[in-house]
């Protein structure tokens, strides 16, 4: 059984492009969540998706959008990007039945913004 | 809003418990966790706690909840340099809703030979 999966695992970018993360949740979970982890800081809550819609949001600028797939994939896309957002960005994925508790993480895409 | 505090750094020799301590601030905390997470690598769900718990017990791991004084701790017994890694403490609350995790800013493990 698969766990979460993310692509690519490293990317680099120079400022003022756009990027986008793709995400594989975990066989059985509809639910994803894109997590930023910034060198030497606790992951923050960017978006979860659910049923192909975003139904929660942290504290992220516009910039920052996604996607969910009727497959339950998910991706991740910042726009016109700041050298701020390098960071680890992370993938969770979960059930939204039974055990929804439980949040599995992907290894996650480090990004560099040169 | 929700905090989640841990001391940043921890030391200990190989076989010796280790004891992290994470502090948290949203008193509707339902679910609240331990992450472990090795040098370039994602989070590892190590084990968790439901709010209406004190204490879980999972192999080495022991997880001690004082809800009162919003206090979290992981206990890993025998510990091994296999242990070493950031260790993160995470909740979940009502106010955020729909499974979405507030962490700390984790607590680095060396455990030396």
């Amino acid at each position: 059984d698969a766990g979460v999966t993310q692509s690519p695992t490293h990317l680099i970018k120079t400022r003022g492009q756009q990027v986008t993360l793709r995400c594989s949740p975990k066989s059985g979970h509809d639910t994803v969540s894109w997590y930023q982890q910034a060198l030497g800081q606790g992951p923050q809550f960017i978006f979860q998706y659910y049923e192909e819609e975003e139904r929660q949001r942290g504290n992220f600028p516009d910039r920052f959008s996604g996607h969910q797939f009727p497959n339950y994939s998910s991706e991740l896309n910042v726009n016109a990007l700041l050298l701020g957002d390098s960071a680890l960005y992370l993938c969770a994925s979960s059930a939204s039945t039974g055990q929804g508790e439980k949040l599995f993480f992907g290894s996650g895409t480090q990004l560099s913004v040169l | 809003g929700e905090d989640v505090e841990q001391s940043l750094f921890l030391s200990v020799r190989e076989g010796d418990s280790s004891v992290i301590n994470c502090t948290y601030t949203d008193s509707s905390s339902t679910y609240l966790y331990w992450y472990k997470q090795e040098p370039g690598a994602g989070l590892q769900l190590l084990t968790y706690i439901f709010s209406n718990m004190d204490m879980k017990q999972d192999q080495r791991l022991t997880v001690l909840l004082n809800k009162k004084d919003k206090h979290l701790s992981l206990r890993i017994a025998d510990t091994q340099t296999g242990d070493s890694a950031i260790y993160f403490c995470a909740e979940i609350s009502m106010n955020s809703g729909y499974s979405t995790l507030t962490f700390g800013k984790g607590t680095m493990l060396l455990v030396s030979p």
